[in-house]
């Protein structure tokens, strides 16, 4: 089974605080992606990775930054959080054409 | 990519089955539909894909027109627990972002 998981399910922080999500995939697959899911603005794409220690810009990439040191491990971090990056957060990689997703973090700032 | 019209909303009786459809008539050649689901909270899980030929896998069929304009999406015999949006995407790249669209939402009703 294709399994990508996701550190936190929810997850509630405040302001200015530094916020890390994490994403491990266990399949050996090469790209990983970071999206934002929010009502009636769907998926947005934040950044992604095609190797270790690669990352390229998303469509969102503002008040992000992320790191991917070992292969089956992406991370998404907020470096000062805001409230208006309240929002679901999801990871992705890819085997064969095809996009596996985690369950998602639910990020409520305060 | 293409763009691609689904149906905002359908119901379906819990074990018949489901037909959804998708609209995709500006589909490049080299365009592949893939479905995807997501159960309300968590993140999209992939259902099935292809390019021009109709294709089959445990979860459901996808019937894709001789002229690939537009395709179907059938689950077999729906349960409560396919109640979800289901999103039709056309895309080239074999690993770049996803785009959602707004998705059908499916109820499965006893």
């Amino acid at each position: 089974d294709v399994k990508v998981t996701q550190s936190s399910r929810y997850l509630v922080k405040r302001t200015g605080e530094k916020v890390f999500l994490e994403c491990v995939q266990d399949m050996d697959h090469e790209n990983m992606f970071w999206y934002r899911q929010d009502p009636g603005l769907g998926l947005r794409l934040i950044y992604f990775s095609y190797d270790v220690k690669m990352k390229e810009k998303g469509d969102i990439p503002e008040g992000y930054s992320v790191s991917r040191e070992k292969k089956e491990r992406f991370s998404l971090i907020l470096e000062s959080a805001s409230t208006n990056q309240t929002s679901m957060y999801l990871c992705a990689s890819t085997l064969k054409n095809i996009q596996y997703f985690g369950a998602g973090t639910r990020l409520s700032v305060l | 990519d293409a763009k691609t019209t689904q149906p905002t909303s359908m119901d379906c009786a819990e074990g018949r089955a489901a037909n959804l459809p998708c609209n995709h008539s500006t589909i490049s050649g080299n365009e592949y539909v893939y479905w995807y689901r997501q159960i309300h909270s968590q993140g999209p899980q992939y259902i099935i894909h292809g390019l021009k030929n109709n294709e089959t896998n445990e979860m459901a069929s996808l019937i894709i027109t001789e002229d690939r304009k537009s395709s179907t999406l059938i689950l077999p015999h729906a349960t409560l627990r396919d109640t979800a949006v289901y999103y039709c995407i056309v895309k080239t790249d074999s690993w770049g972002k996803l785009q959602f669209g707004a998705g059908t939402q499916v109820v499965v009703t006893p």
